[in-house]
């Protein structure tokens, strides 16, 4: 099947850790975004990828990093210097210049 | 002050009731996307709209351009129903590469039996 898989789905780090986040499409998309939602907000864009090898930040990129070695990966760096990790993270991909994006079931990542 | 906004922030209704969910944005748009978000997180696209008005199933959604503004309505509403409903924009002079979407807080729909 088509579609866009994130892990793992619950996640789970002491604070001062770094953790990696994946997501895999095989949708063929060029575009990927990471989002991150948190309760009563809407999604904010924290990274996304037009190509590969080739990544832009989006409104709240301090604090992570991501790759973009291959089509069909994405994944996000949650370094120690995000001040406020845990949140629920949402990774989507669509095709360039079409406004419809396709999303993960996301990774929710808490920080003890 | 968020440049999409939502309304109402909740909502819980009886099954069969009319639902209607709202978004408003600030400047001009050339899209628009309704999201619906199951309970566990997953998120699935359920119209795209630049003009006018779309129907899918029991889902109607419209769009007035000139008032800046959405609708998403739910008939004979079900339990199954029950979700958070996101409005996002593409704001006008998008480019050809990756769409920069804003994203309204959602909107928790909850349908009783």
């Amino acid at each position: 099947d088509g579609g866009i898989t994130q892990s793992p789905k619950y996640l789970f780090r002491k604070e001062g850790q770094n953790v990696t986040l994946s997501c895999e499409q095989n949708l063929n998309h060029d575009a990927m975004y990471w989002y991150r939602q948190d309760p009563g907000q809407g999604l904010r864009l924290i990274y996304y990828s037009q190509i590969v090898n080739d990544f832009q930040k989006g409104d709240i990129a301090e604090g992570y990093s991501v790759s973009r070695e291959k089509k069909e990966s994405f994944p996000l760096t949650v370094t120690s210097a995000q001040k406020n990790p845990t949140a629920f993270y949402l990774c989507a991909s669509s095709n360039l210049g079409l406004v419809e994006q396709f999303f993960g079931p996301g990774t929710r990542l808490t920080v003890l | 002050k968020n440049e999409v906004e939502q309304s109402p922030q909740n909502l819980t209704a009886q099954e069969g009731e009319f639902i209607t969910i709202n978004c408003s944005y600030s400047v001009g748009i050339s899209a628009l996307h309704w999201l619906q978000q199951h309970p566990g997180g997953g998120i699935v696209s359920l119209f795209m709209l630049s003009s006018g008005k779309k129907k899918h199933g029991r889902l109607i959604a419209t769009i007035n351009i000139q008032e800046k503004h959405s609708s998403l309505h739910i008939t004979a509403s079900h339990p199954r129903d029950s979700a958070v409903y996101i409005c996002a924009v593409r704001w006008r002079g998008g480019n050809q590469g990756a769409q920069k979407l804003v994203f309204g807080q959602g909107t928790r729909l909850t349908i009783n039996p």
